[in-house]
């Protein structure tokens, strides 16, 4: 069936470092993707919302300028967490939609920032 | 305003017993969908339902059902003789029916279940 998939499942890098995460739907197009976050032992929240083309549209307290998101293609889309700090370490979780096929998750980016 | 309540935030069975994990939602909408997650300690998500509200019929799958009562607003779960496997955190969702949509989470379940 229909698989998203996330790379890379575990960062830890240095504060200060910037890191991309890649959520790619492997066959089929997706039309749109969410990226969600999920702090130890809390929910999955919606950050932003992607559609391919057009910039991403983020949810309320989320810094743009700090999680950059690019949809270039209809099978990628990209996270980047710019100078990343402790406070950014998290699970980030992407999903893909299309029309011809219910929501489907990646398995996740785990995020340690040092 | 969407909202997703699981009131359970713990639940600690022992092997072979039935548990229920309870899920309310609010929504102005008259047709969403309504979704269970089970995410284990590797952190993925593993998809178990998604149901539209269209669809009261009660499911069951194996050892898991479904309860969805549009009257109270829950969506609540059941496994039946539960297994050690079965550990993990237990995620209710809401969305709009318009295609598309993000989810919108509870706060989820911790079942633990030991022999």
């Amino acid at each position: 069936g229909a698989v998203v998939s996330q790379h890379p499942s575990w960062v830890i890098c240095k504060s200060g470092t910037s890191v991309k995460i890649e959520c790619r739907s492997l066959d089929f197009q997706a039309t749109t993707m969410f990226w969600y976050r999920q702090f130890p032992k809390q929910s999955l929240m919606l950050m932003a919302t992607s559609n391919e083309g057009s910039k991403a549209t983020y949810e309320q307290g989320v810094e743009k300028d700090k999680f950059l998101i690019n949809h270039a293609s209809l099978t990628l889309s990209t996270l980047t967490v710019t100078s990343a700090h402790p406070e950014d370490s998290s699970f980030y979780i992407c999903s893909a939609w299309s029309s011809s096929e219910p929501q489907h998750f990646g398995d996740g980016t785990r995020l340690s920032i040092l | 305003a969407q909202k997703v309540t699981q009131a359970q935030t713990e639940i600690s069975v022992v092997e072979k017993e039935d548990v229920t994990l309870d899920c309310v939602y609010e929504t102005r909408d008259t047709t969403y969908y309504l979704f269970w997650y089970k995410q284990p300690p590797s952190g993925e998500l593993v998809f178990l339902i998604r149901r539209n509200s269209f669809d009261e019929q009660n499911e069951i799958s194996g050892r898991y059902s479904w309860n969805f009562q549009k009257s109270t607003s829950s969506f609540n779960f059941t496994i039946t003789a539960s297994q050690v496997v079965d550990s993990a955190v237990y995620f209710c969702a809401l969305s709009d029916y318009q295609a598309g949509t993000a989810l919108i989470f509870g706060k989820g379940t911790t079942l633990s279940v030991s022999s």
